[in-house]
Order: C-alpha cells, then structure tokens, then sequence
C-alpha cells in the first residue's frame, strides 16, 4: 500500500512554455500533498503544501505566480510549471500524507523536467 | 539556518567498511525519519523514531534517536555497493523538512 504516482517522469520542454506534472496517491486519500524540487546530488528543498480543496501554501521564495498547485481531490494535486526557463530545470518531487497520519509521507518517483 | 544539520555531506568507503551518519538540530522533534534515495526515483522510508532513546534496526542498518529527541543518527555495518544512494533525516516540524542529506558512495 501507500503507492504515489507520478506524470509524466520525465518532460522536455521549450522555453516559455508550461508544463503540468501530476501526482497521485493511488491507494489512500491524501488530505495533504507537498511539492519538492532537488538539485544534482543535494537534498529536497519544500516548494509548497497544498490541501485538498485549499490554496497552496508556499515557501519563502517560491513564485506562486509561476508554480502553480491544485490539489482539486484526494489523490490527485498538480504543479504547473508556467512560462518555463532553463533554470528551472529540476527533478520535481511529490509526496503525500495520509488522512490522519502526521508524519508518515510517501514519495512519488519525481519528474524530470529540461527546459531547452 | 537549516533546521536539521546532516553529517557528513559526502561519504565514500570500500565495501565492509561501518560508517555513521549525523542528523543534529536545536529544537525537539515528536519524531524524526530517515530516508534512501536513490538517483533518479523519489525518496523511500526507511524507518520513522519517535522515543528519545529509541534504537531501531533495520538488517545492517541501527537507528538512534538521542534521548532529548533533538538528533538521530544512522549506523550501517559492514557497508555494501548496494547500500549507495542519497541518505536524509527529515520531520514533520508540521511539514516535512530535510536536512542536507548524505551522499554514501559504497565501493567493491
């Protein structure tokens, strides 16, 4: 159990255009589901919280503007990745906590993305 | 200022070899995870501590959790290649932070 799923695993992309990753509890509901980017060989850093059927909570420094989340039902929160630029390039992780649990969080597979 | 110091950052060792990770902070946490990542796929539980003074063992793998529940630390017995990959602490200090990861490199 505890299965998080992601889409699509790896995406290129021209600049200036958007981009939409999608991740999915698949076995559990997930009231809260959080959006990480990681760079080559360092840690996660926590872009945002979002609960279902809430705004995203960002963190200081993340554009909200430009990452946008949607965390329209209890499985499935998306981050679209708008007017994309190289330096945004990044594996892109998900995770979600089940209803309930405070501190078990389970991962997705993360998502390649490569702005040319 | 990072709520969680991990140490070291980078660990490289032949196969056989014990080694220790550090996963230190100023405040308590109700409880502390550890996790292995491996390149290219998201990070994978490894064990939740949640008792000051607990030790949790996971085959080669021993966890501590320090009795005032503001460190951990991850011991691993006679490392092996398979063992190599991305290792971090987080907590859900109401969100789930990391600290900045160990990258273990196993060699045979």
């Amino acid at each position: 159990g505890a299965v998080v799923s992601q889409h699509p695993s790896r995406v290129i992309c021209k600049s200036g255009t958007s981009v939409k990753i999608e991740c999915r509890s698949l076995d559990f509901q997930a009231t809260t589901m959080f959006w990480y980017r990681q760079f080559p060989k360092q840690s996660l850093m926590l872009m945002a919280t979002s609960n279902e059927g809430s705004k995203a909570t960002y963190e200081q420094g993340v554009e909200k503007d430009k990452f946008l989340i949607n965390h329209a039902s209890l499985t499935l929160s998306t981050l679209t990745v708008t007017s994309a630029h190289p330096e945004d390039s990044s594996f892109y992780i998900c995770s979600a906590r089940a209803q309930g649990l405070d501190y078990e969080q389970y991962f997705g597979p993360g998502t390649r993305l490569t702005v040319t | 200022t990072q709520l969680l110091e991990q140490s070291p950052q980078f660990l490289s060792i032949q196969e056989g070899e014990n080694l220790t990770v550090y996963c230190n902070s100023s405040s308590v946490f109700s409880s502390l995870q550890w996790y292995r990542q491996e390149p290219g796929e998201g990070p994978v539980l490894l064990v939740t501590v949640v008792t000051g003074g607990e030790v949790k063992k996971l085959k080669r793998l021993t966890f501590q959790f320090g009795d005032a529940r503001k460190d951990s630390s991850l011991h691993i017995t006679a490392a092996q290649p398979g063992d190599t990959g991305l290792y971090l602490c987080g907590t859900s200090y109401g969100k789930l932070t990391f600290g900045q990861g160990t990258i273990l490199t196993v060699h045979p």
